[in-house]
């Protein structure tokens, strides 16, 4: 069965500083997706990313980078200088490719980025 | 822009009462689903479906029941409300899934509702 963690519960930051949250993952399919979503105190969930199984390369978007590694099953998320604006919760998820849109999410992780 | 809105932000309700939970999509979607949401737990999948009348039970799909009698709109049914089902409920939609589309598999979401359950 499929299954992620975030081990992070909560992170606290003062602006600027960089943070990363991290994110392990298991499923026994070779083909799968790894997400991540954001979740601003207005509680709606938006879309960050998408990682496929079979493209190991990491990813920039401006101050997010994402660090995806097969053999230690994890997909970080790390952001450069933070800003208040970050702070959010944040929840990794998995989708396994017979699963068609079915994600499975971490508990997720509260972060808090202060002045 | 995709736009996922569900009925009610807050609803308080006693026990043993029936809920309603609906939610409506403006994207043609095919996919919709509905989450729990509890701290240190995540977000759980209760029902999804992927087509109108067609439904398919998530990882805890106890205590609920769903209902998409048409694309844009699926509802979420609690035939009698327990306390342990106070919580965030969020709905989700998304495009069918189809790995060579391009298409993101990203699921659009609502605000969602919180229910409490005296």
């Amino acid at each position: 069965a499929q299954k992620v963690t975030q081990a992070q519960t909560e992170i606290s930051v003062v602006e600027k500083e960089d943070v990363t949250l991290d994110c392990v993952y298991e499923t026994r399919d070779t083909t799968y997706y790894l997400f991540w979503y954001k979740q601003p105190p207005s509680g709606e969930l938006v879309f960050l990313i998408r990682r496929n199984s079979f493209d190991e390369q990491n990813e920039i978007s401006g101050r997010y980078s994402w660090n995806f590694q097969k053999s230690t099953s994890s997909f970080n998320f790390t952001i450069t200088a933070s800003q208040v604006v970050d702070s959010a919760v944040y929840f990794c998820a998995l989708s396994e490719e017979n699963a068609g849109n079915m994600l499975t999410f971490g508990g997720g992780t509260r972060l808090m980025v202060k002045p | 822009d995709v736009k996922v809105t569900q009925s009610s932000r807050y609803l308080v309700k006693r026990t043993g009462e029936k809920v309603f939970l609906e939610c409506v999509q403006d994207m043609d979607h095919e996919n919709m689903f509905w989450y729990r949401q509890d701290p240190g737990l995540g977000l759980r999948l209760i029902y999804f479906s992927y087509d109108v009348k067609m439904k398919e039970k998530g990882d805890i799909p106890e205590g609920y029941s769903v209902s998409r009698e048409k694309k844009e709109r699926f509802s979420l049914i609690l035939e009698s409300a327990s306390t342990n089902q106070t919580s965030m409920y969020l709905c989700a939609s998304s495009f069918e899934w189809e790995r060579t589309s391009g298409n993101t598999g990203e699921l659009f979401f609502g605000e969602g509702s919180r229910l409490t359950v005296l």
